[in-house]
């Protein structure tokens, strides 16, 4: 089954104690992204991948990092969370690049930092 | 810098009923827009896409609308089901490939 899997769907963790979000799509898509969706401010690009090792700020990309070493996988990695990244996550992948397919997202990753 | 706004942000109406949700833009140098519904505590599931060459879409009961030029897109529903009942949203994906920017959504509720 096509999909894009992001794991762990729900996290508590404590400030400042480094985390990972895996994102893993089996479509062999290029593009891929992370979005973080918040009440009142809607769905927010964090960052984005439009192939291996290549990757892009959106518009909120403080305070996190990524990595596309390879074109299935594309982790978050909050390095130092904080609690105003407590969020709903979203990963996304498209076949070609987001300008020319549609976009493919996960069931999404509940993160609550303490 | 790009904004989406989607009118209304939640709608209310009897089942079987037509209606159109909007959602406009504010830059017009995009490449695509997309429709997305979202049922709570779900992931987002693509509805339509719309090049910016093209100016409609359909899926079944569902149509989307693309003006470029003056910044619009509307999704029409027809014939409204209980089961269309979720948040739709529109985002568009800009000409600086890659990036995208999503309207706040259109909560939708059809009652039976």
């Amino acid at each position: 089954e096509a999909q894009v899997t992001q794991n762990p769907r729900y996290l508590i963790t404590v400030t400042g104690k480094k985390l990972t979000v895996t994102c893993s799509q089996n479509m062999n898509h290029e593009y891929m992204s992370w979005y973080r969706q918040d009440p009142g401010l809607g769905l927010r690009q964090i960052y984005y991948s439009m192939n291996v090792e290549v990757t892009d700020k959106g518009d909120v990309p403080e305070g996190y990092k990524v990595s596309r070493k390879e074109k299935r996988n594309f982790p978050l990695i909050l390095e130092s969370p904080s609690p105003n990244q407590t969020s709903l996550y979203f990963c996304a992948s498209s076949l070609t690049g987001a300008y020319t397919g549609e976009l493919f997202f996960g069931e999404g990753s509940r993160l609550t930092v303490l | 810098k790009q904004e989406v706004t989607q009118i209304p942000a939640a709608l209310s109406v009897p089942e079987g009923e037509n209606l159109v949700l909007n959602c406009s833009f504010t830059d017009s140098a995009i490449y695509n827009l997309q429709w997305f519904r979202q049922d709570p505590g779900k992931g987002l599931t693509s509805l339509l896409l719309i090049q910016s060459s093209q100016r409609e879409q359909t899926s079944g009961r569902l149509n989307a609308s693309l003006d470029k030029s003056s910044g619009r897109s509307t999704l029409y529903i027809a014939a409204s089901q209980p089961g269309d009942s979720a948040t739709y949203l529109c985002a568009v994906f800009n000409t600086n490939a890659g990036k995208s920017t999503f309207g706040d959504g259109t909560t939708l509720t059809v009652k039976p």
